[in-house]
């Protein structure tokens, strides 16, 4: 059971340079969301989409994209790294019951230099 | 905005005694609660899950309870193990559901033997 693929697992990028960290979910689930963790500051979410074909804002979009073409992918794109994107980053899923209950995948460290 | 607070940041105890972790949010206006696990260089696993209309989780020795009206739930751990030595995070979502978490920024928890 896979549940939730984050790819890569750990990257370091020059700035200036652009990274599309991959999301890849098995469970059909319609919510997905990207947050990044930082230490002293906890989990934030930077972008969501509730269902394919729909992209939300979260608490720090800024310098990210997204895009949610079908159920199962949701890529996370920095255009144009900068040093303050260097975090760890998650995605996590919602489940079909609507119940809220989140999912998580196990992180995509990313270093920018 | 809501907002969460998680005290204490850290908590070392002795194994086998029986603790608390606290989670304070500032809009009782939820959807639902969840409580969850991180281990170090992973992702977060899900523990418990309340709904609003709830007053308490159970799964094995963990047991959360919820109290929307003063805007507090209560994670507590039976007979702690070495094995549970991990950060906790609590994190709510607002009224309606399937919308993006808010959490806190955890508790780091080591169990001495």
């Amino acid at each position: 059971i896979a549940g939730i693929t984050q790819a890569p697992t750990s990257q370091i990028l020059a700035a200036g340079r652009r990274m599309t960290l991959r999301c890849t979910q098995d469970m059909r689930h319609n919510a997905m969301y990207w947050y990044r963790q930082d230490l002293g500051l906890g989990l934030r979410l930077i972008h969501y989409s509730n269902t394919a074909g729909t992209t939300g804002k979260g608490e720090v979009p800024d310098g990210y994209s997204v895009s949610r073409a079908n159920t199962d992918d949701f890529p996370l794109t920095l255009a144009s790294a900068v040093p303050s994107q260097t975090s760890v980053y998650f995605c996590a899923t919602t489940g079909t019951r609507n119940t809220g209950e989140l999912f998580f995948g196990e992180g995509s460290r990313l270093t920018v230099l | 905005k809501q907002e969460v607070t998680q005290i204490p940041a850290a908590l070392s105890v002795p194994e086998g005694e029986n603790l608390v972790l606290n989670c304070s949010f500032t809009d009782s206006a939820i959807y639902n609660l969840q409580w969850f696990r991180q281990d170090p260089g992973k992702g977060l696993t899900s523990l418990l899950l309340i709904q609003s209309s709830q007053r308490e989780q159970t799964s094995g020795r963990l047991n959360a309870s919820l109290d929307k009206s003063s805007g507090r739930s209560t994670l507590y751990i039976a007979a702690s193990q070495p094995g549970d030595s991990a950060t906790y995070l609590c994190a709510v979502t607002r009224v309606p559901g399937n919308t993006p978490l808010v959490f806190g920024k955890g508790t780091r928890l080591s169990v001495i033997a």
